[in-house]
């Protein structure tokens, strides 16, 4: 069946620093792939999404870029803030299906 | 903007006790979710609903049932709980046709001794 794998956590990183949270997908076909975070006490909100191969999500200095080649959707930021720390999950869909497969998360902890 | 409220953010229950979470989103969306997250396994579905009095298992389905008689209230039930079912359990709402565009409440963490 559908995968996601990410690193495990957790990740620390001091202010400023470049973030590279690494996730991986096993799927049949040409499934959506996701990124979302979960800050301390919330719920998971989208943080961004691609849809198709060589896409590429961005959203509040995030990006992943749809790799099928080889079946990653890693996320990346430049330069992380404190207010980055959250647990991050990948995530894929297929269109039309009513679910997402999530990964394990990772904690990303960001010290000033 | 949307909001999943969930009724309780902490509840403690006794082994075989029946418990219900309740979920409640203001957005008119058609589907709604239940899932439990454990450290290291990530997110996993137990039901689904896509409209009011229907249903689908999801995952890990046993050990629990859901009901929703109104679009906007979704309930998971544990009718006899379990210390294993000892998790955070999380609910959600979409859009019929933004399945991946799920909006979450901010988790009951439900502890069975």
């Amino acid at each position: 069946g559908d995968s996601v794998t990410q690193m495990e956590g957790p990740v620390t990183l001091s202010e400023e620093a470049f973030l590279t949270i690494n996730c991986t997908y096993t799927a049949t076909g040409y499934p959506s792939l996701f990124w979302y975070v979960q800050y301390p006490g919330e719920g998971l909100q989208l943080l961004l999404k691609a849809t198709k191969a060589d896409d590429k999500g961005s959203n509040k200095g995030f990006e992943a870029t749809y790799r099928k080649e080889t079946t990653s959707f890693h996320l990346e930021k430049g330069s992380v803030q404190v207010s980055d720390s959250a647990v991050y999950f990948c995530a894929l869909s297929h269109p039309g299906y009513n679910k997402l497969i999530f990964g394990a998360g990772t904690r990303l902890a960001v010290h000033p | 903007d949307v909001k999943v409220t969930q009724s309780s953010r902490y509840l403690v229950k006794r082994t075989g006790e029946k418990v219900f979470l309740e979920c409640v989103q203001d957005m008119d969306h058609e589907n709604m979710f239940w899932y439990r997250q454990d450290p290291g396994l990530g997110l996993r579905l137990i039901y689904f609903s896509y409209d009011v009095k229907m249903k689908e298992k999801g995952d890990i389905p046993e050990g629990y049932s859901v009901s929703r008689e109104k679009k906007e209230r979704f309930s998971l039930i544990l009718e006899s709980a379990s210390t294993n079912q000892t998790s955070m359990y999380l609910c959600a709402s979409s859009y019929q046709d933004r399945t991946y565009e799920q909006y979450f409440g901010p988790g009951t963490r439900l502890t069975v001794t």
